[in-house]
């Protein structure tokens, strides 16, 4: 059984940048694509982007000048940087992996537990 | 990117039957069969329920279907119980080969 478990600071401060890491345990990171998605509190859900085990990444075009998603296949990890933010991203944050038979990533089928990360001075 | 139309709220009661609908374009919904759904409990991870518009995941129950037509994908729940009431995302693959979930519906089972 996949498992998926986000790491990192729970407080950034506004105009910095946030970084979260995302161990896979229970299966091979490679094959596969690996996404980050949020959710403010009370709200609903945002994909941010994706990164498939050789590097390849896509990401939300409402935040593409700020991400950077990477992968240490190594292990097992991939990591998430979002840079210059603000009170509103503050949110629960989940990896997830994204899977599909047509080997584009079509569904969203393992999430982690999430971790909320809160911007804040 | 926009994110697909949900009705915010949808209830019934116990035994019953609810639909919740999932709007999009012809770049995401419309475009591909590749529409699925999660069901979010409070304070935890969304659960995948259906993949490729109709297709459940092991271990999911056979109450739950999904169906498309055009822009607009389903979600059928059949013989609501207590346990369904939860948040409920759709989701989408797009032209761009990005992601795009829905904006969330609240089901409550009265």
């Amino acid at each position: 059984q996949v498992q998926l478990q986000e790491s990192g600071p729970g407080l950034v401060k506004p105009s910095e940048t946030l970084s979260l890491t995302c161990t896979v345990s229970g299966g091979s990171i490679s094959n596969y694509y690996w996404s980050w998605i949020r959710q403010p509190p009370g709200k609903g859900l945002e994909w941010i982007g994706y990164i498939y085990y050789s590097e390849s990444t896509n990401y939300n075009p409402s935040l593409k000048s700020r991400v950077t998603i990477s992968v240490d296949t190594s292990k097992n990890q991939f990591s998430l940087k979002l840079s210059s933010v603000t009170a509103a991203e503050t949110a629960v944050y989940y990896c997830a992996r994204n899977w599909g038979a047509s080997g584009n990533p079509t569904r969203v089928d393992y999430w982690g537990r999430g971790t909320l990360v809160t911007v804040s001075s | 990117q926009s994110a697909l139309t949900q009705p915010a709220s949808v209830s019934g009661s116990p035994g019953q039957s609810i639909t919740i609908s999932c709007t999009g374009t012809s770049s995401d919904v419309g475009g591909y069969n590749y529409v699925s759904w999660y069901q979010q409990h409070p304070g935890k991870a969304p659960k995948l329920m259906i993949y490729d518009v109709s297709q459940r995941p092991s271990g999911v129950s056979n109450r739950f279907s999904g169906s498309k037509s055009g822009n607009t994908a389903s979600l059928t729940i059949s013989g609501l119980q207590a346990e369904d009431e939860a948040d409920y995302y759709c989701g989408s693959y797009t032209s761009s080969s990005t992601y795009v979930f829905g904006t969330g519906t609240k089901v409550t089972v009265l």
